[in-house]
């Protein structure tokens, strides 16, 4: 079974670039036909999906995040990385990086999440 | 961008009771929507894909249905371990969007 976890520092200045990687087990980031996916979610509130890498490298983001977001995947160390630029407190969340079921985006297995603070 | 509007927001309901929540989204997806079971603290956790298609290890009272852009979760026989927020995520088009979210409370 895959298994995904998080990591990261969990403070982030304003401005400043917030860096997450997810190590994958169980699986390959650079085999299969999935799509690879970092999503958030503000302390009591609803789900936003950021954007994926897909096993090929191809990414996709979301059209609101888009201008500041890069993912990224090493496959050396099976891992796959979100940066997110000029952050404010309104990019303060749990981080969850998240595999999709093979040959849909629908996600599958997440990580437990990890939670990033925007502030000074 | 596809909208989806999940409803309603929040439900108070009893064990055994049939729950209902409903997602529409704002074009034809096809059956591009899956459900997920989210508890405090914890990750979500697929139960339906593809409209209908339950998700191995998922119990049989879970099930999903489309009617047009109309997709409904039910709970046939609601158990303690289902009080949690439920959300719908659409997956059309390479692009996710998640409706709002629903609270199942114990009443």
């Amino acid at each position: 079974q895959v298994q995904l976890e998080e990591s990261g520092p969990g403070l982030v200045k304003p401005s400043e670039t917030l860096s997450l990687t997810c190590t994958v087990s169980g699986g390959s980031v650079s085999s299969g036909h999935y799509f690879w996916n970092w999503l958030r979610q503000p302390a009591g509130k609803g789900l936003e999906w950021i954007g994926y890498i897909y096993y090929s490298g191809d990414t996709n983001y979301n059209p609101s995040l888009k201008s500041r977001v890069t993912i990224s995947a090493d496959t050396s160390k099976n891992q796959f990385s979100l940066k997110l630029s000029s952050v404010t407190a309104a990019d303060t969340a749990i981080y969850y990086c998240a595999r999709s079921i093979e040959g849909k985006l629908t996600t599958q297995y997440w990580g437990q999440g990890t939670l990033v603070t925007v502030s000074s | 961008a596809i909208q989806v509007t999940q409803s309603p927001s929040s439900l108070s309901a009893s064990i055994g009771d049939r729950v209902t929540v409903t997602c529409r989204a704002s074009q034809d997806i096809g059956n591009d929507l899956g459900w997920y079971q989210q508890k405090p603290g914890k990750a979500p956790k697929l139960l339906i894909y593809a409209a209908s298609r339950l998700q191995i290890g998922v119990p049989s009272r879970f099930s999903g249905s489309r009617s047009g852009t109309d997709f409904t979760l039910t709970i046939s026989s609601l158990q303690p371990e289902d009080f949690a927020t439920y959300y719908c995520q659409q997956d059309y088009n390479y692009v996710l969007t998640f409706g709002g979210g629903t609270k199942v409370e114990i009443k």
